[in-house]
């Protein structure tokens, strides 16, 4: 069966740098969620979008910012990198009648 | 307070064993709860769900919720090598968001 899709895998960048982080939903799912787990912990709410609107919003720096598309992927834009901001990105989609969500094998982000 | 909490340290269990993990949640009002592994630098996998006071069985897998007192558990039956893992604890909340509150999680390492 398909599987939410991230790319890239892994990216290396500086500080005061921008990230791109891309998210393709398993087929028929109409909803994504962002997380990000920093080392050692659990994974963190960002935002999630449904129907291309934002549903909810967790605790997302104002540094970032991402949307919906038409085809339902989703792209989370981070600006003015910090050494903090290194993690693993996690995109999770679902079906708005669906309880669970499915994650993506993730993006590690590495802020140098 | 975590809205999910999972205070237990690293579990050590013998291959074939049972393991036993617990969660706690502040949140009355949640209304369904999920089981993810992850392995070290990869996504968490969905192990089970569940929303209904009592047990639920899913192969050598069982979850346990407990909404009076706030507990959700998971039993995992003749344990394997490959049960080594850190297990997740997520609640969803109750407004009609569905972002995922994660605990800490808790490391099984199953010895051969």
């Amino acid at each position: 069966a398909a599987g939410v899709i991230q790319s890239p895998r892994h990216l290396i960048k500086e500080k005061r740098e921008t990230a791109t982080l891309k998210c393709y939903p398993i087929p028929r799912h109409d909803t994504v969620y962002w997380y990000q787990q920093g080392p050692g912990q659990d994974p963190q709410f960002l935002i999630s979008f449904y129907e291309k609107m934002q549903s909810d919003k967790g605790s997302i720096p104002d540094r970032f910012s991402a949307q919906q598309f038409s085809d339902y992927h989703s792209e989370l834009n981070m600006s003015s990198l910090e050494l903090g901001d290194s993690a693993l990105y996690f995109c999770a989609s679902s079906s708005r009648q669906g309880v669970t969500q499915y994650f993506g094998p993730g993006t590690r982000l590495t802020v140098l | 307070q975590k809205e999910v909490e999972q205070n237990s340290g690293p579990l050590s269990v013998p291959e074939g064993a049972i393991a036993s993990l617990n969660c706690t949640y502040s949140d009355r009002g949640s209304q369904s709860f999920f089981w993810y592994r992850q392995y070290s630098g990869k996504s968490p996998e969905l192990i089970m769900f569940i929303y209904s006071n009592g047990d639920k069985e899913d192969g050598r897998f069982t979850a346990q919720l407990n909404k009076a007192s706030q507990y959700v558990s998971l039993l995992i039956r003749d344990s394997q090598p490959s049960d080594s893992a850190t297990y997740l604890c997520a609640g969803r909340g109750r407004y009609g968001n569905n972002r995922l509150a994660f605990g800490k999680g808790n490391q099984v390492v199953v010895i051969p």
